[in-house]
């Protein structure tokens, strides 16, 4: 079956590093992808990582993958109080659906000044 | 580059009442998918049209239906309106290639009263 999950709420001072972690129980997971939302505002791609790696590095993002755990982690450094927003994981799984989504519940993040 | 683009921006139906969702594909997509996102959750597959035609469907009723135009320009449709059917609507477009990213509208807020 299908099931994405993520911890509700992460608080961080404004400068620490961020990591929000997510867990997923579908083992044919081919591709892991982290979003961004903002209030009143649709889901923004911030990177994505296929199951075949275990790290992918993007600027301030750091994406780790343990397949054996099924445990996907997005690091953000230097947090700023931009970056607080609701971030969600999502499993893609290649049947024929297609590149369907499955999206956990979202982590929300709040950077304090 | 054209993002995807989605109208109206908020809807306020009465239950049993019809409503028409539209979505823009960002220019280069031709994969269209929708999903809902009830308050507080994270978004659930409804479903995804490629070449016109519906190629993966979430678990939603037949209630909800859409169509994919030939300049891959989507609908969604949803018939007799329900109370739980109040959410964001939001519409994802990609390259029909396995694991291309989804990119995401800003969505349609729908409130059924």
């Amino acid at each position: 079956g299908e099931d994405v999950e993520q911890s509700l709420f992460l608080s961080v001072r404004e400068g620490d590093s961020s990591v929000i972690n997510c867990t997923y129980t579908d083992s044919s997971s081919t591709y892991l992808y982290w979003y961004k939302q903002e209030p009143g505002a649709g889901l923004q791609l911030l990177t994505y990582i296929f199951s075949n790696m275990d790290m992918k590095q993007d600027q301030r993002l750091t994406v780790l993958l343990n397949k054996k755990d099924k445990h996907l982690s997005l690091r953000i450094a230097d947090t700023q109080t931009g970056d607080s927003a609701i971030y969600f994981c999502a499993e893609s799984i290649m049947d024929n659906a297609g590149n369907m989504l499955t999206f956990g519940g979202g982590t929300r993040l709040m950077v304090k000044p | 580059e054209t993002g995807v683009t989605q109208s109206p921006t908020h809807l306020i139906k009465t239950r049993g009442q019809q409503v028409t969702l539209r979505c823009s594909s960002q220019s280069g997509h031709n994969t269209v998918s929708w999903y809902q996102q009830a308050l507080g959750q994270g978004p659930q597959f409804i479903f995804q049209y490629y070449r016109e035609e519906e190629n993966g469907r979430g678990n939603f009723p037949p209630r909800f239906s859409g169509l994919q135009f030939p300049n891959y320009s989507s609908e969604l449709n949803v018939n007799a309106l329900e109370l739980d059917d109040s959410a964001l609507y939001l519409c994802a477009s990609s390259r029909p290639e396995r694991g291309s990213p989804l990119h995401f509208g800003n969505g349609t807020r729908l409130t059924v009263t």
